[in-house]
């Protein structure tokens, strides 16, 4: 089974501090993976994407993202966590479904709250 | 601004009622998805419509029908729905469905209350 799992529903981190959340996939083939961030009653924003190449993704707002391959895994980072950060990140993997579209597979989302 | 405009932003109705969710997208875009969005769940892909096909779940239950007219335009047509459907439903839009690397752009959504 293809899927992308996000095991913690809620980290709190304080203002300054650095923040990780975690993301965990499995995919035959090579992933694609993506996150978004959604703010409170607002859709979904694109943060970064790992497709090939530097396993290291910087994305937007001081954002990045380290693909490990033999851990499955695509976490999200920042090094210094902003009150505005507070969110729902949102893990997702490009799968190959039926006929000729590839949809997104997201995670349930992780709420990050970052305490001032 | 995200240039997806989805309407309404609320909407409440009761078990026999029919309604419908509106989506437009003002990007050019070639794609676009309906996606339902539960509490501490993966968001859900519901349908996908794209110039080259329309692709759904099939775990979909009928009384959701979607409707395409045209690239920029994406209704959610709506009818005896259960209370389960509670829910906020997005829409999004991509450059085209087939690119593995594409990414989307998302509506603020609506939030569903069923009665």
């Amino acid at each position: 089974a293809q899927s992308v799992a996000q095991p913690e529903d809620q980290v709190n981190v304080a203002e300054g501090n650095p923040l990780t959340v975690k993301c965990t996939y499995s995919v035959s083939g090579n992933p694609y993976l993506f996150w978004y961030v959604q703010y409170p009653n607002r859709g979904l924003q694109f943060l970064l994407k790992y497709i090939t190449g530097d396993n290291l993704v910087k994305g937007s707002y001081g954002f990045e993202a380290e693909f490990n391959k033999s851990q499955t895994s695509f976490h999200l980072k920042k090094p210094s966590a902003l009150v505005s950060d507070s969110a729902l990140y949102f893990c997702a993997v490009r799968l190959l479904s039926s006929g000729s579209a590839r949809q997104l597979t997201f995670g349930s989302g992780t709420q990050l709250t970052v305490l001032p | 601004e995200t240039g997806v405009t989805q309407t309404p932003r609320h909407l409440v109705m009761g078990m026999t009622n029919k309604k419908s969710l509106k989506c437009e997208q003002h990007l050019g875009h070639n794609a676009m998805y309906w996606y339902k969005q539960s509490a501490k769940k993966p968001l859900e892909l519901m349908f996908v419509y794209s110039l080259e096909e329309r692709v759904e779940n099939n775990s979909v239950p009928s009384r959701f029908s979607p409707e395409c007219p045209n690239s920029s335009h994406l209704f959610l047509h709506l009818h005896t729905l259960q209370p389960e459907d509670s829910a906020l439903y997005l829409c999004a839009s991509s450059q085209k469905a087939t690119s593995t690397n594409e990414k989307l752009f998302f509506g603020s959504g609506t939030q569903l209350s069923v009665l």
